[in-house]
């Protein structure tokens, strides 16, 4: 069974960094997978983050947080991260963490990592 | 961006009943949209991709249509696990984007 567990959520003031991490386990295919961050908004809907592809060197962001994050993998350790700079308050979210096979849908999903910016 | 829109909001439904709600793209996804349902607390669950095709798992109640801008997802006999969140996404056009989702709930 795929298990995707991030790691690093916490509370930060405005202008701060996060770095948050999904290590995945259960899975022998995790080099050629495609990583994705989603966020949801509390009570909000869901939202594509950003997506990095199994070799690392294909990665995109979503317009309203490109050049603020920074996704990486480190396969050896089944482990994709998300470097947040520049934390604003409408960063605030559940981070998940979701793995695409074949087909580019999200077909698991980590439980979360929780994100508050706040003065 | 390709705008997703999910209708009705909000679906009041009694166990047992056939249920149908919608997915609308603002441009043409062809059959890349998928469908994902979250209960309270819990991480989405992928349903349906391909716009028809049930993920590994899922049972055969839950049947999606569609292509192009239109989709729709039925749910033919509603059971108590069903009652949750079901958002759409499509994932033809950058960037990946989802729907607002449909709320169902207890009548």
């Amino acid at each position: 069974e795929v298990q995707l567990l991030e790691s690093g959520g916490g509370l930060v003031q405005p202008g701060q960094s996060l770095r948050l991490s999904c290590v995945a386990s259960g899975l022998t295919t995790f080099s050629s997978d495609v990583l994705s961050w989603v966020r949801q908004a509390p009570g909000k809907g869901l939202a594509w983050v950003s997506s990095i592809n199994g070799r690392g060197d294909l990665k995109s962001y979503a317009d309203s947080v490109k050049d603020r994050f920074s996704i990486s993998r480190d396969n050896s350790k089944n482990t994709v991260f998300l470097q947040m700079d520049g934390l604003r308050a409408d960063d605030s979210a559940l981070y998940y963490c979701a793995r695409s096979g074949v087909v580019p849908v999200f077909e698991s999903w980590g439980r979360g990592a929780p994100v508050t910016v706040s003065p | 961006e390709t705008v997703m829109t999910q209708s009705p909001a909000t679906l009041s439904v009694s166990p047992g009943e056939r249920v149908t709600f919608s997915c609308r793209a603002s441009q043409s996804v062809s059959h890349n949209l998928a469908w994902y349902l979250q209960k309270p607390g819990q991480a989405p669950r992928l349903l349906i991709y391909g716009a028809s095709t049930r993920a590994t798992g899922i049972p055969a109640r839950f049947s999606g249509s569609g292509s192009g801008t239109e989709f729709s997802l039925t749910i033919s006999s509603l059971q108590s696990e069903d009652f949750a969140v079901y958002y759409c996404q499509q994932y033809n056009n950058w960037p990946w984007t989802f729907g607002p989702g449909t709320m169902v709930e207890v009548k």
